[in-house]
């Protein structure tokens, strides 16, 4: 069965302090996996695609990661801006299957 | 810069009754999808469509219908309102469902049921 899985829950961090969250998958035949950011009571606003195992896509303090079982969001020296839920969601035929997301807090 | 624009953002509805959640897009995207996001869950498809006039169920289709008229418009039909249906819903679209295709999401309706 596909399935997405995204860890940790939640994850709390002070402004400036690195970290990473993961998206695990198990797919037959990805055609891409996606980054999204949620903002509490807004749609999810896309960030990245990811298409094949080694692939790095970056956007400001972000970097997305694609292996053959996992994606890495990379947080660098985080602000408090970047607090939102990080939704992973990958692609299998023509659906999209959703992790359940990462709710990220960045304390200043 | 609209995008996808969903109406209303908030309802209550009583059991039993019955309610349209409308949305447009200016995109001129072919796709169109409703998907429903509950508490620690991922976003489920409940219905999409690939064009006017051609619709499909997603995951979780039961209690709902849709239509697709126009290349824009996208509503979304509950019937019999049910505790089970209180989701925030968000409606997307897509040019195609090709690889890596982007989906853009409009900003949600919250409904309840009581």
């Amino acid at each position: 069965e596909d399935q997405v899985t995204q860890s940790p829950e939640a994850l709390r961090l002070q402004e400036g302090e690195s970290s990473s969250l993961n998206c695990s998958y198990t797919v037959s035949g990805l055609r891409g996996l996606f980054w999204y950011r949620q903002d509490p009571g807004k749609g999810p606003e896309f960030l990245f695609t990811l298409y094949s195992a080694g692939e790095e896509k970056e956007k400001e303090r972000l970097k997305a990661t694609l292996t053959k079982k996992e994606s890495f969001l990379h947080i660098t020296a985080p602000k408090p801006e970047d607090s939102a839920t990080y939704l992973c969601a990958v692609q299998a035929d023509y659906q999209l299957i959703w992790g359940a997301g990462t709710k990220l807090i960045i304390k200043p | 810069n609209a995008g996808v624009t969903q109406t209303p953002k908030f309802r209550i509805l009583k059991i039993g009754q019955s309610m349209t959640l409308q949305c447009a897009q200016d995109m001129n995207h072919n796709y169109m999808y409703w998907y429903r996001q509950d508490p620690g869950m991922g976003l489920k498809l409940i219905y999409y469509s690939v064009g006017a006039g051609i619709t499909d169920k997603g995951e979780v289709p039961n209690g709902y219908n849709v239509s697709r008229s126009t290349t824009e418009d996208f509503p979304l039909r509950l019937e019999l309102a049910a505790p089970s249906q209180t989701s925030v819903y968000f409606c997307a679209s897509s040019y195609s469902t090709g690889n890596g295709n982007t989906i853009y999401f409009g900003e949600g309706s919250w409904l309840t049921v009581v």
